[in-house]
């Protein structure tokens, strides 16, 4: 069985740039939720995506958006890159939400020169 | 490989010895609690989880004590060995809301 898939692996983009990072679930898997890591922060949460809706969302400026397409894949887009959102990104599926296991990608890992 | 936090603090133990990694939460309504792994370059890993309604668990070579009244999470991995090195993570959250996770803990097994 696949796992949860995210590409890119590695990007890099200068301040003022939009970034699209997509994430392909595990095959049945209807939840998908990203987060962002980073040395200072940790892992953070972004929003969560189920059912092509978005049910949860984190406290994250709205130049952070994303979406969820039928066949549960999702993206996620950054506008207007700033410095400080240098990270991995991680994404994250599970068959129904969270009240069990999470299985995350790799990440995709950003620097924002 | 990417540091995934630069000044986590780090336990270090001996090759064969048990590990014991700690973690505080704030959320008296948490309900469903994880330790997860992170090894160099890649994403988070699931180890263990346990309910509330649970005080231990184990799993192979893993168990995770659960102390509601001081609100405190430990894992203890048996037998330690190379390829634990990484940073833990224990993750929490109340009925169907998004996992908080906690800063991190990295293990370093010297051989």
């Amino acid at each position: 069985k696949a796992g949860v898939t995210q590409t890119p692996r590695y990007l890099i983009k200068t301040r003022g740039q939009q970034v699209t990072l997509s994430c392909s679930p595990i095959s049945g898997h209807r939840s998908v939720s990203w987060y962002q890591q980073t040395p200072g922060q940790g892992l953070q949460f972004l929003f969560e995506y189920f059912s092509e809706t978005q049910r949860n969302k984190g406290n994250f400026p709205g130049r952070f958006s994303g979406r969820q397409f039928s066949n549960s894949r999702s993206e996620m887009n950054v506008s207007t890159l700033e410095l400080g959102d240098s990270a991995l990104y991680l994404c994250a599926s599970s068959l129904s939400g969270w009240t069990g296991e999470l299985f995350f990608g790799e990440g995709s890992r950003l620097t924002v020169l | 490989g990417e540091s995934v936090g630069l000044h986590l603090p780090t336990l270090s133990v001996q090759e064969g010895d048990n590990s014991i990694i700690n973690c505080a939460y704030s959320n008296s309504a948490s309900d469903y609690f994880i330790w997860y792994k992170q090894e160099s370059g890649k994403g988070p890993q699931f180890i263990i989880d346990i309910r509330s309604n649970m005080d231990k668990r184990q799993g192979q070579r893993v168990t995770v004590l659960l102390n509601k009244t001081v609100k405190h999470l430990s894992l203890q991995i048996a037998a330690t060995q190379p390829g634990d090195s990484a940073v833990y993570f224990c993750a929490e959250n109340a009925g169907n809301t998004p996992l908080v996770f906690g800063k991190g803990t990295r293990l370093s097994v010297i051989a």
